[in-house]
């Protein structure tokens, strides 16, 4: 059964870069999918950040697109995300999901999540 | 961009009821429309895709409807571990979130 695990720091100072990674477990992210990945504020709603491809091809929320970068790496199958100069409104809970169907479809399995504050 | 609003925001229901919640898409996005459900915690679980299939392995009573620019999530029989918060997700251009609707206990 597939499985994603989200990674990285709890707590990024801002105007610094937030670097997330997503461990996919059985299941080769070079066979197919699109990977996005979607954030949450705490008591707040989900927020659809962006989708890559393992052939490079992204789509990012048009808000953010501008801080944003996804990717695939097949070597470790893993999906990263970096976004850069983060602030205060960037601190949520961050899921990783497997896209369904094709670069925007529905999104199974998720992720646990993992909460990044940003805080000096 | 494309706007998803839900109604209601909150929803107040007994174990046993019927329970409606809609979504309306601000311009059209045929059938390309899923709903999850999430708990306290706990990530999305996805309970319908393509507006009315229901996923494998999701009970019965959850059944979706709709086209265009209005959707419904129908809860036939709230059972005790339905208490939580329902989004709508649009896949039509990028995708979008409803802001969610909790159910909660009467």
């Amino acid at each position: 059964q597939m499985q994603l695990q989200e990674s990285g720091p709890g707590l990024v100072k801002p105007s610094e870069t937030l670097s997330l990674t997503c461990t996919v477990s059985n299941y080769s992210t070079s066979r197919g999918y699109y990977w996005g990945w979607i954030r949450q504020p705490p008591g707040k709603g989900l927020e659809w950040l962006g989708s890559a491809y393992h052939s490079g091809t992204t789509y990012y929320n048009p808000s953010l697109k501008r801080r944003l970068t996804i990717s695939v790496d097949t070597s470790k199958n893993q999906v990263s995300l970096i976004l850069n100069s983060v602030t205060a409104a960037d601190t949520a809970v961050y899921y990783c999901a497997r896209v369904y169907s094709t670069s925007f479809g529905w999104l199974d399995p998720w992720g646990q999540g993992t909460l990044v504050t940003v805080s000096s | 961009d494309i706007q998803m609003t839900q109604s209601p925001s909150t929803l107040s229901a007994s174990v046993g009821d019927r329970v409606t919640i809609t979504c309306r898409a601000s311009q059209s996005i045929s059938t390309w429309l899923a709903w999850y459900q999430q708990k306290p915690g706990k990530a999305p679980k996805l309970l319908i895709y393509k507006a009315s299939s229901l996923e494998i392995g999701v009970p019965s009573r959850f059944s979706g409807g709709g086209s265009g620019t209005e959707f419904t999530l129908t809860i036939s029989g709230l059972q005790p571990d339905d208490f939580a918060t329902y989004y709508c997700q649009q896949y039509n251009t990028y995708s979008t979130f409803g802001q969610g609707t909790k159910v909660e206990i009467k």
